[in-house]
């Protein structure tokens, strides 16, 4: 059974501040995904990765993949407060059916 | 291009109703699947629809069932209703191949 740890489950950082939030999987995929939910919305997608050593940035957020780790990473730079939100990242499986999400990561960014 | 919608947005019910969430996918997509999201947990899979049949179910009871229509819209019944099915539900579409999932705006439903 794929499990999927997001950690920290809570942040709370300055803004103007960088951080790092990590992404780990059980079992092999070669599909991870990125989102964001603001409060009482949906998902926003952010990034799909798809292979090993996979990097892609938009803004202040960066994300990466290392399948054979089983470990993504979601980095935020310089933090601003309209990042204030729940992270999560998501693994597929291998039937490419099925999304495992992590316990999600929400963050708060004070001014 | 439209994307995903979900009907209705609120919706409250009783235990032991019954309820039907619908979905239309983007224009285009012909795999729907279902999820739901407790308050302060992750979304977790319920089913996967693709070109009417089912693809794919994770750990949820017979009682919630679904349905894909020719129009690759879809529709997620849930029997018997329990408080513990309180929750955000989630649909996301698809293309066949397409690795990006479009999720809904979602259907809040509360059971009391």
């Amino acid at each position: 059974e794929l499990k999927v740890e997001q950690n920290p489950l809570f942040l709370s950082m300055q803004e103007g501040k960088n951080y790092t939030i990590y992404c780990n999987y059980s079992t092999t995929s070669d599909r991870l995904y990125w989102y964001r939910q603001d409060p009482g919305k949906s998902l926003e997608s952010l990034f799909v990765l798809l292979s090993n050593g996979a990097v892609k940035q938009e803004g202040r957020l960066m994300a990466s993949l290392d399948t054979k780790a089983r470990l993504s990473t979601l980095h935020i730079t310089a933090a601003v407060h309209d990042l204030s939100a729940t992270y999560f990242c998501a693994v597929m499986n291998n039937a490419g059916n099925m999304l495992t999400f992590g316990g999600g990561t929400r963050l708060m960014v004070k001014p | 291009e439209t994307g995903v919608t979900q009907s209705p947005t609120h919706l409250i019910k009783t235990r032991g109703q019954q309820v039907t969430l619908r979905c239309s996918s983007q224009s285009g997509h012909n795999t729907v699947s279902w999820y739901q999201q407790a308050l302060g947990q992750g979304p977790q899979f319920i089913f996967q629809y693709y070109r009417e049949e089912e693809n794919g179910r994770g750990n949820f009871p017979p009682r919630f069932s679904g349905l894909q229509f020719p129009n690759y819209s879809s529709e997620l019944n849930v029997n018997a209703l329990e408080l513990d099915d309180s929750a955000l539900y989630l649909c996301a579409s698809s293309g066949w191949g397409n690795y990006e999932q479009y999720f809904g705006p979602g259907t809040r439903l509360t059971v009391t």
